[in-house]
């Protein structure tokens, strides 16, 4: 149980195009999503916390303008790379904790999308 | 000073060795903690669960906390070469955290047959 399903798992976009990276809880509703965004060799830095019907609360330095993120159900939250540049290239990773759980109960990760911008 | 610290390795064990991972926080407010195995290229994998100090056993690996040091560890027991992969501890607290993760920055194990 308790799969998290990341799509793609793999993009490769030009300078100055968006990429949408969705994340979806198969076998459970989250009304809690997270974000995060992982450099070769390095921890996780959470980006942002993505409510279910709400605006999504960003980590300080993240732009919220050029990480757009949208939680429109409790199995679906997408992030959107706006405009992206090549110093966006990085492994993004969503999280999800099960609603029935306690708040600090485990999250549960995708696979990660590894994003290249040329 | 990070909030959590965990040596970054690498560490190379022989094929059968007992492996010990170990992590030091700073924040008292931490009570939850976990630890989580990344393969190559793959989000991470919850291997352990704990909350507060003391020890938790499940099959080869073992998960112990120690508040009052504000020090974490995971044994891995009979290691194998399928245990090569990046251990992520990880930490979240009460107050305001709304149950965000706080990571160490993960310790890359080799085990060689």
């Amino acid at each position: 149980g308790a799969v998290v399903s990341q799509h793609p798992s793999r993009v490769i976009c030009k300078s100055g195009t968006s990429v949408k990276i969705e994340c979806r809880s198969l076998d459970f509703q989250a009304t809690t999503m997270f974000w995060y965004r992982q450099f070769p060799k390095q921890s996780l830095m959470l980006m942002a916390t993505s409510n279910e019907g709400s605006k999504a609360t960003y980590e300080q330095g993240v732009e919220k303008d050029k990480f757009l993120i949208n939680h429109a159900s409790l199995t679906l939250s997408t992030l959107t790379v706006t405009s992206a540049h090549p110093e966006d290239s990085s492994f993004y990773i969503c999280s999800a904790r099960d609603r029935k759980g306690l708040y600090n109960s485990p999250l549960h990760f995708g696979n990660g999308t590894r994003l290249t911008v040329t | 000073q990070k909030e959590v610290e965990q040596d970054p390795g690498p560490l190379s064990v022989p094929e059968g060795a007992i492996v010990s991972l170990n992590c030091t926080y700073s924040n008292s407010a931490f009570q939850y903690f976990m630890w989580y195995r990344q393969y190559s290229r793959k989000g991470p994998e919850l291997l352990m669960y704990t909350y507060s100090s003391g020890n938790k056993e499940d099959g080869r690996f073992t998960a112990q906390v120690d508040k009052s040091s504000k020090y974490i560890s995971l044994f891995i027991r009979d290691s194998q070469p399928s245990d090569s992969a990046t251990y992520l501890c990880a930490m979240s607290g009460g107050g305001t955290s709304y149950g965000k993760l706080t990571f160490g920055q993960g310790t890359i194990l080799t085990v060689h047959p």
